[in-house]
């Protein structure tokens, strides 16, 4: 099994609609992130947590909320989704003990507004 | 803005060929400098890294150079197979410990 898992891979919805991905971890990590990846942009910081009481804007966090349910917990949701937020989602981790502070990403959850 | 900028944003080599992926950055605080290559379907995976003390890191046929002054680095792939057809990613570490990631560029190896 995968060390972070995203749910759901795929998804198309309508615009106005609630969208929630989800994403587990079973690496242990304190730290957690959602990423969103445009063509030609890399790789875009939403949100992130440094522990369960944790929780930081990033760069892009307009439109977007998450909740950490958990240490291993942390979900993205669209409140109302809209056609440019169309893009692939990557959650990742970070263990922060000294370390590089190297991310693993899940396999991405590809999201389609119509 | 950007404060990585990578490029080209897509590359296409022949086997065999030298493939070279170039990246500057203007925060003068970034203090760690990793490359992450992502294959289709898949989440980007740390390929190789390098910190600001040293010019070169070499790990296999990847190469990281490293330019402090000119505040540029980049992404040397010796012998290019097409297994290494991927996007990579470049990425700097601010005093955060939080990366902001380049552009991407898609590379294609062709046989």
């Amino acid at each position: 099994d995968a060390d972070v898992t995203q749910t759901p891979r795929n998804r198309i919805t309508k615009t106005g609609k609630r969208i929630m991905l989800e994403c587990s971890q079973t690496k242990g990590h304190d730290r957690m992130y959602w990423y969103r990846q445009d063509p030609g942009l890399g790789l875009r910081l939403i949100y992130y947590s440094f522990d369960v009481k944790d929780i930081n804007k990033g760069e892009i966090s307009d439109g977007y909320s998450v909740s950490r349910q958990a240490q291993a917990k942390f979900s993205l949701s669209l409140e109302s989704a809209i056609p440019n937020q169309t893009a692939l989602y990557f959650c990742a981790t970070s263990d922060w003990t000294g370390g590089t502070g190297e991310l693993f990403f899940g396999e991405g959850s590809r999201l389609t507004v119509l | 803005q950007q404060q990585v900028k990578q490029s080209p944003q897509s590359l296409i080599v022949q086997k065999g060929g030298i493939s070279i992926i170039n990246c500057a950055y203007e925060n003068t605080a970034f203090d760690y400098f990793p490359w992450y290559q992502q294959f289709p379907g898949k989440g980007p995976a740390l390929l190789i890294a390098i910190r600001p003390d040293v010019s070169e890191k070499k790990e296999g046929r990847f190469t990281i150079s490293f330019n402090k002054s000119a505040k540029q680095f980049s992404l040397h792939i010796m012998d290019s197979q097409p297994g290494d057809s991927a996007t990579y990613f470049c990425a700097a570490r601010d005093a955060g410990n939080m990366l902001t990631f380049g552009g991407g560029t898609r590379l294609m190896v062709k046989p």
